[in-house]
């Protein structure tokens, strides 16, 4: 079993649509919860980072984390065409180091 | 404030070779984590360095070696090139005290 599980999709959804990316995890030590976005043939761009278990929004996106089922989600609302891009979730333990795993990554498509 | 930087953006090398890998961490960020992304995967932790010295390694051979100079800036090395390490090599800084990393373009390596 993999550390970080998430759907690779692709996902495909119409301009507007809400969209929910989600990851399962099996490490409880898990402390530090990330989602990254990767354009193409790009780095990726941190998108929200968040410490606990609960929600955090950010403008059109919002995380969420649930630490008793090791699952998190990113929702983004209101997509838009600019937000195609592959989403990866990423954790990481409180340790000297940083040590960040990555999920492989969910291939989202927003269409006009 | 300028962001994470890494030279070659591209390269092709053969199989046995040697490669080596620039990155210029963001303004401020003394720590710099290198890490692999084969396409389709999440990336993959090869190690970090912290004031010149490597503090925390992941699941990559004695054939991946880095450097860190006094300026933050860091190298890694890739010794005896094998056909799997084609990937785009990721290069992440962030600064003491805070927990977010922020990632460089990478570098695409193939190995012929």
């Amino acid at each position: 079993q993999k550390e970080v599980e998430q759907d690779p999709g692709p996902l495909s959804v119409p301009e507007g649509a809400i969209v929910s990316l989600n990851c399962t995890y099996s490490n409880s030590a898990f402390q530090y919860f990330m989602w990254y976005r990767q354009y193409s043939r790009k780095g990726p761009e941190l998108l929200m980072y968040t410490y606990s278990s609960g929600n955090k929004e950010d403008g059109r996106f919002t995380a969420q984390v649930d630490k008793s089922s090791k699952y998190i989600s990113l929702f983004i609302r209101d997509s838009q065409p600019s937000d195609s891009a592959t989403y990866l979730c990423a954790m990481s333990q409180k340790t000297s180091y940083d040590k960040v795993i990555f999920g492989p990554g969910t291939s989202l498509s927003v269409i006009p | 404030e300028t962001g994470v930087t890494q030279s070659p953006t591209h390269l092709i090398k053969t199989r046995g070779q040697q490669v080596t890998l620039r990155c210029s961490s963001q303004s401020g960020h003394n720590t710099v984590s290198w890490y692999q992304q084969a396409l389709g995967q999440g990336p993959q932790f090869i190690f970090q360095y912290y004031r010149e010295e490597e503090n925390g390694r992941g699941n990559f051979p004695p054939r991946f070696s880095g450097l860190q100079f006094p300026n933050y800036s860091s190298e890694l090395n890739v010794n005896a090139l094998e056909l799997d390490d084609s990937a785009l090599y990721l290069c992440a800084s962030r600064a003491g005290g805070y927990n977010e990393q922020f990632f460089g373009p990478g570098t695409r390596l193939t190995v012929l």
